[in-house]
């Protein structure tokens, strides 16, 4: 069974330091794929990655970086010198197969960046 | 491209009444679009899948008799909940699975039911 697991349920940073977004996730897939979504305060998501099970390799978008590590089942989520609009809920996932399948949401971490 | 919309974006509602949420994939078809609740400060749960031109699919302690899934048309999909009550008062998340050769789905906007 999939299981997302995040573990922070609420981060506040003042802005300009640099935050990351801890996701651990369980399958039995030996093929998935995994998400970051944020959801701000207006309550749609928004989507920022998605990475297959192939794929290890770090990205990186602006201010946003993503690690990936199979080995430890992690995929955490590092945002750079925080600005207050990225206050939001964000939200890992894990689809199995393929990425079109039904998503299994994490419990999200709610980000607050003070300015 | 890609955009899904829903309607109503918020409806407030009294106890016993039926309200219908509408979930469209406004520039692409979609044989399949997903159900997702996510009650204040939670996370999103997923309800059921929607197939066209078939029965939708309930994820274990999903009332089918309570939340009924229509999915007519290759752009549309409804939700119904009948005889609200305040429990059933939530966040409804629909997604749209892209076209084929697109792995991906999309996220509509989000309907907020009150049921007072």
């Amino acid at each position: 069974a999939q299981k997302v697991t995040q573990a922070q349920t609420e981060i506040s940073v003042v802005e300009k330091e640099d935050v990351t977004l801890d996701c651990v996730y369980e399958t039995r897939d030996t093929t998935y794929y995994l998400f970051w979504y944020k959801q701000p305060p207006s309550g749609e998501l928004v989507f920022l990655i998605r990475r297959n099970s192939f794929d290890e390799q770090n990205e990186i978008s602006g201010r946003y970086s993503w690690n990936f590590q199979k080995s430890t089942s992690s995929f955490n989520f590092t945002i750079t010198a925080s600005q207050v609009v990225d206050s939001a809920v964000y939200f890992c996932a894990h689809s199995g197969q393929t990425g079109a399948n039904n998503l299994f949401f994490g419990t999200g971490t709610r980000l607050t960046v003070i300015p | 491209g890609a955009v899904v919309s829903q309607h109503p974006s918020r409806v407030i509602c009294k106890s016993g009444t039926s309200v219908k949420i509408e979930c469209r994939s406004l520039d692409f078809q979609a044989t399949t679009m997903f159900w997702y609740r996510q009650f204040p400060k939670k996370s999103l749960m997923l309800m059921a899948t929607s197939n066209e031109g078939s029965k939708a699919t309930y994820e274990q302690g999903v009332e089918k008799d309570k939340f009924l899934i229509n999915h007519a048309s290759l752009t549309l999909s409804t939700l119904t909940v009948t005889s609200a009550h305040p429990e059933d008062s939530s966040f409804y998340i629909c997604s749209a699975r892209a076209p084929t050769g697109v792995d991906e789905q999309f996220f509509g906007p989000g309907t907020r039911l009150t049921v007072l």
